[in-house]
């Protein structure tokens, strides 16, 4: 069984459509992540939660909207998405942020917006 | 600037052999961490290994085996009598200070083919 899980693990929607992914890490780690895997790119990291209190947004479009309820739980809400927002999203947790932590990833959301 | 360089797109190999994953890393710093993590078609990235960079010892698990050379700034990773599980893009990462609080840069990827 692994240490974060993320459902759902597959979802299509509307660009209308509200919906959002659940992670939830039993590792009793400190800090979780969103990542975006698209197609034919690198990993991006969307955003950061250390200690349920967000510390990075690269950038991230407001159509996405994290939120971390405590230390155990991510999600992430979708609205009004864009075709190209079609991809893998990753949850993430490690013990603390930062220098030289091992993150672990859960297993993903693929996610197709049409 | 790229700080992970894998200059393996894919790689396919036959059942039983060897496979070797390159990996070149450029950062500033004297203390630093690499990784490398596996992800399967399944979509999980499942975490390999860790280093530090004042570690220089290879490392054996297994099948697999990897070769930190600080002098060429490589972390190479060696799959041994490869199997068809094996098959999976394959990512190293670099944690350093340069640039921010030590998030991981990952490379591209390398994508492991092997066939029966």
């Amino acid at each position: 069984e692994t240490g974060v899980t993320q459902t759902p693990r597959h979802l299509v929607m509307g660009m209308t459509n509200k919906k959002s992914l659940k992670c939830e890490q039993h590792l009793g780690h400190n800090a979780m992540y969103w990542y975006k895997q698209s197609a034919k790119k690198p990993l991006e990291l969307m955003f950061v939660y250390s200690l349920e209190e967000r510390v990075e947004n690269n950038s991230v479009p407001s159509r996405f909207s994290p939120e971390c309820p405590n230390s155990s739980h991510l999600f992430l809400h979708l609205h009004t998405l864009q075709p190209e927002d079609s991809a893998l999203y990753l949850c993430a947790s490690s013990q603390d942020r930062g220098f030289g932590n091992t993150i672990y990833f859960g297993e993903g959301s693929w996610l197709t917006v049409v | 600037a790229q700080k992970v360089t894998q200059a393996q797109t894919e790689i396919s190999v036959v059942e039983k052999e060897d496979v070797t994953l390159d990996c070149v890393y450029e950062t500033r710093d004297t203390t630093y961490y690499l990784f490398w993590y596996k992800q399967p078609p399944s979509g999980e990235l499942v975490f390999l290994i860790r280093r530090n960079s004042f570690d220089e010892q290879n490392e054996i698990s297994g099948r697999y085996s990897w070769n930190f050379q600080k002098s060429t700034s490589s972390f190479n990773f060696t799959i041994t009598a490869s199997q068809v599980v094996d098959s999976a893009v394959y990512f190293c990462a670099l944690s350093d200070l340069t640039d921010s609080w030590g998030k991981l840069q990952f490379g591209a990827g390398t994508q492991v083919v092997v066939t029966p």
